[in-house]
């Protein structure tokens, strides 16, 4: 596709239950960053991989969160066990560069809403 | 990473041109400065990036200065469409390959 797609869109979780959030990045981008938006605050970062690799995961927020991207294409930031304070937007983008002074693409989030 | 302080939020009409002006007093050398746009319900979307001085483009023009401590982006001739969150950001050759987002700057653009 020409942008960054995410699915789904929407989901709601019991609190408890497991979630993977997918992200497919624009064809050829190496870098790949998944952020957490909660309502009225700015994108917190959470994750980066450069291709397949995890270079950054220092925003992840707990061991309950995971996220892989094993062929250097897809990704998928799996949340274990949710809990209310996981209900966000997570949103997803990708780049052509290793380094931060390129545009990167966002693709429209998933929002989280755990009941 | 550099810190950046922005307006929370700015008021203007359809016409107009707004200039936000956005803080990063300990920007490193190698750092970029990028703006990026949000609407409700969709991902950021860059804007515009620049290092020093001015970059143009067809939406946005980027002035910083010389110690480069601070930077304005200029929207000309807002419409309605231009109500969003901006964010200035700025990162790059830091070793910290993710950009990192404040706040933002809520623009509402009146008739």
């Amino acid at each position: 596709g020409a942008g960054v797609s995410q699915s789904p869109r929407y989901k709601v979780a019991k609190r408890g239950q497991d979630v993977a959030l997918r992200c497919d990045p624009i064809s050829g981008h190496v870098s790949l960053f998944w952020y957490q938006q909660a309502l009225g605050q700015g994108p917190e970062f959470l994750t980066y991989f450069q291709n397949e690799a995890q270079l950054d995961k220092s925003g992840l927020p707990s061991d309950r969160f995971f996220a892989e991207r094993p062929e250097g294409s897809v990704s998928t930031l799996k949340i274990q066990r949710t809990q209310q304070e996981d209900s966000a937007v997570y949103l997803c983008a990708s780049s052509s560069s290793r380094e931060g002074d390129t545009e990167a693409f966002f693709g429209q989030g998933t929002r989280l809403t755990v009941v | 990473l550099a810190k950046t302080t922005q307006p929370i939020s700015m008021d203007s009409y359809e016409g107009q041109e707004v200039n936000i002006t956005c803080s990063h007093n300990n920007i490193a050398t190698n750092d970029y400065i990028t703006w990026y746009q949000q609407f409700p319900s969709q991902g950021p979307r860059f804007i515009i990036q620049g290092y020093k001085t001015k970059v143009t483009n067809e939406v946005a023009s980027l002035f910083i200065p010389a110690d480069r401590k601070s930077s304005t982006l200029s929207l000309p001739r807002v419409s309605l469409s231009d109500t969003a969150v901006y964010y200035c950001l700025v990162g790059g050759y830091t070793g910290r390959r993710a950009l990192t987002f404040g706040s933002g700057t809520r623009l509402q653009v009146q008739p």
